[in-house]
């Protein structure tokens, strides 16, 4: 089992939907959770981050995390075509290691 | 806003040469990792580092080799590059400071081709 699982996609949705991208994780320590979108040819850009459970919105992003479940899920309303990129999932898996696990990312098509 | 600059976009390099990769970061971060993306296999650290001359092996160190002899510059040593660590490589930084998990902030890249 991966650490850090997300779906590779494609994940296609028309534009103005809303698009769910879901990760797992498989460390109950973990504490830290972010999604970083990356554009083809790119670096990863951190888009959200959330530390408890329950949803954060920030603009058409909307981050949710269940603990217990041991998932997080990004939302993306009205999607735009400007939106499509691959999406990672990155955990910090507990306190005294400072860096992110990362997902392999899910790849987000929006069609006009 | 963070700024995060590698040296080289694209590099080419041969087989059994030594290659080094260099990062800066001007927000006087602690913590600077190396990273890097392959098809299927995500991002995967190779090292980090959390103070001046101290590091730390990721989940794949075999072949390389870091450096921080300041705060702000973090480079990784390819000692004798094979065709197999033709990829691309991520620098990141982030502050150490409660919460302790800070979001971490990248380069651009480097696309290391050996061949």
């Amino acid at each position: 089992q991966k650490e850090v699982e997300q779906n590779s996609g494609p994940l296609s949705v028309p534009e103005g939907a809303i698009a769910s991208l879901n990760c797992t994780y498989s460390d109950r320590g973990s504490q830290s959770f972010f999604w970083y979108r990356q554009y083809s040819g790119k670096s990863p850009e951190l888009i959200m981050s959330i530390y408890s459970n329950g949803d954060k919105e920030d603009g058409r992003f909307t981050a949710q995390l269940n603990k217990a479940s041991q998932y997080v899920s990004l939302l993306i309303r009205d999607s735009q075509p400007s939106d499509s990129a691959t999406y990672l999932c990155a955990v910090n898996k507990d306190t005294g290691r400072r860096a992110l696990t990362f997902g392999s990312g899910t790849r987000l098509q929006v069609q006009p | 806003d963070v700024k995060v600059t590698q040296s080289s976009r694209y590099l080419v390099k041969r087989t059994g040469e030594k290659v080094f990769l260099e990062c800066v970061q001007d927000m006087d971060h602690e913590n600077m990792f190396w990273y890097r993306q392959d098809p299927g296999l995500g991002l995967r650290l190779i090292y980090f580092s959390y103070d001046v001359k101290m590091k730390e092996k990721g989940d794949i160190p075999e072949g390389y080799s870091v450096s921080r002899e300041k705060k702000e510059r973090f480079s990784l040593i390819l000692e004798s590059a094979s065709t197999n660590q033709t990829s691309m490589y991520l620098c990141a930084s982030s502050p150490d400071r409660v919460p302790s998990n800070q979001p971490q902030h990248f380069g651009d890249g480097t696309r290391l081709s050996i061949l």
